[in-house]
């Protein structure tokens, strides 16, 4: 059982450049999101999905875009890469969006924007 | 808004000494907190949440509305209890979105 699988774990972009990080899950969860992690911030959510077809901003979205064509991937692109984009970023999925399920990450994609 | 504040970045113990990593939390509606654990070169993962009063790996937490706070303790440290340690916040009932509000992070370091 992969669980919440995130590629490339590690990528150097430059300014301007755009990418996508992908995330796949194989536990049929509805929800899925995306976090950034930066040093004494925790982790902030950029976007988020409540199924299929259904993505919504978060609390950080501006510089990223997301799309859900299928349950089982939630791609995030940056569109025109920052060096305020360089961080940690996480992809969660959980079964659905009811409060009290458990929540489950993958290992994290480091970029860095030079 | 709902807020989580982690007051200590770092924190270190010796092996056997009790530990307590702080976290409070402002929220207008019913809360529900999660400790998250992230050991080195791993994945966040779910430590516990309130709602399960469970014990995991020794550590406990009991959710005070008084003081609006969510402490983990565990009463002797262990070397792999070394991480880093969120604390999260999510809306209590209904649907939530999965949305959680993150702590800051507190980096636990345990001496042998």
């Amino acid at each position: 059982n992969a669980g919440v699988t995130q590629t490339p774990k590690f990528q150097v972009l430059k300014t301007g450049q755009s990418m996508t990080l992908q995330c796949a899950q194989d536990m049929n969860h509805e929800y899925m999101s995306w976090y950034r992690q930066d040093p004494g911030m925790g982790l902030r959510l950029i976007h988020y999905s409540v199924g299929a077809g259904i993505t919504d901003q978060g609390e950080v979205p501006n510089g990223y875009n997301v799309s859900r064509s299928t349950t089982e991937d939630f791609p995030l692109r940056l569109l025109s890469a920052a060096p305020s984009q360089t961080s940690v970023y996480f992809c969660a999925s959980s079964r659905d969006s009811i409060s009290g399920n458990t929540i489950y990450f993958g290992e994290g994609s480091w970029l860095t924007v030079v | 808004a709902q807020r989580v504040t982690q007051p200590e970045k770092l924190l270190s113990v010796f092996k056997g000494a009790p530990v307590e990593l702080k976290c409070n939390y402002s929220y207008s509606g019913s809360p529900e907190l999660f400790w998250y654990v992230q050991y080195s070169r791993q994945r966040l993962q779910l430590l516990l949440r309130h709602i399960s009063r469970e014990s995991i790996k020794g550590f406990t937490a009991d959710l005070n509305k008084g003081e609006t706070s969510f402490h983990l303790k565990k009463p002797f440290a262990q070397e792999e209890d070394s991480a880093m340690y969120y604390c999260a916040l999510s809306n209590a009932g209904g649907t939530s979105y999965g949305k959680l509000t993150f702590g800051q992070g507190t980096i636990l370091t345990v001496h042998p």
